[in-house]
């Protein structure tokens, strides 16, 4: 069965400061993908970034990267630069693609950012 | 392109109600899944359509269920509503569900009462 874990409390962030916020996960698939999603107040779930199990290169999106340990069962997000819009809550996700290929979330991470 | 619309964004329902919720997918985009989201129980998947067929199953009672249409569109009922089905209902889409991210709508707000 998946798990993903996060288990950071909420966090408060100096606006243009980078926050990492940590994510880790147990799979027995070898092939599988990991995902962070933002959910603002609105509710909506945004995708932020995607890291197949096989990329050897941590994925970046803007002023998103993953730090991606494999070994560990590790996939950090790390925010660059925050903004005030970056307030929410962040959902780490993963998806095992010979399992049963649902997207399995995490508690999530509530990040506030402060001027 | 327009995002995935759901539809109602709030409702009020009063236990043993059913209720209907609806859900467009971005155009072209034949995966349509459903979660359940909580404080208790964070995100939970529901179910995913596929070409009109349920292709994916999670772990709620039979009185959950869904169909997509030839447009892909998708419904997702709830029969003999709880108190503890109260919670935030989100729909995503992909283009075939497999090895790619999901885009999800702004939800809808489900309060049973």
């Amino acid at each position: 069965a998946q798990k993903i874990t996060q288990t950071q409390p909420g966090m408060f962030v100096q606006e243009k400061e980078a926050v990492t916020l940590d994510c880790t996960y147990d799979t027995s698939d070898q092939s599988y993908g990991l995902f962070w999603y933002k959910q603002p107040s609105s509710g909506e779930m945004i995708f932020l970034i995607y890291q197949g199990s096989y990329d050897e290169q941590n994925a970046t999106e803007g002023r998103y990267s993953l730090n991606f340990q494999k070994a560990r069962k590790s996939a950090n997000l790390v925010i660059s630069a925050s903004q005030l819009g970056d307030s929410a809550m962040y959902f780490c996700a993963m998806r095992e693609y010979y399992g049963n290929n649902r997207l399995a979330f995490g508690k999530g991470n509530q990040v506030v950012v402060i001027p | 392109k327009a995002g995935v619309t759901q539809t109602p964004r709030y409702l009020i329902k009063t236990r043993g109600q059913q209720v209907t919720l609806s859900c467009s997918p971005i155009s072209g985009h034949r995966s349509v899944s459903w979660y359940q989201q909580t404080p208790g129980q964070g995100l939970q998947f529901l179910f995913e359509y596929f070409s009109e067929t349920q292709r994916n199953k999670g772990n709620f009672p039979g009185r959950f269920s869904g169909r997509q249409f030839s447009n892909s569109r998708s419904e997702m009922n709830v029969s003999t509503l709880e108190l503890g089905d109260s919670a935030l209902y989100l729909c995503a889409s992909s283009l075939d569900g497999y090895n790619e991210k999901l885009f999800f709508g702004s939800g809808t707000q489900l309060s049973v009462l």
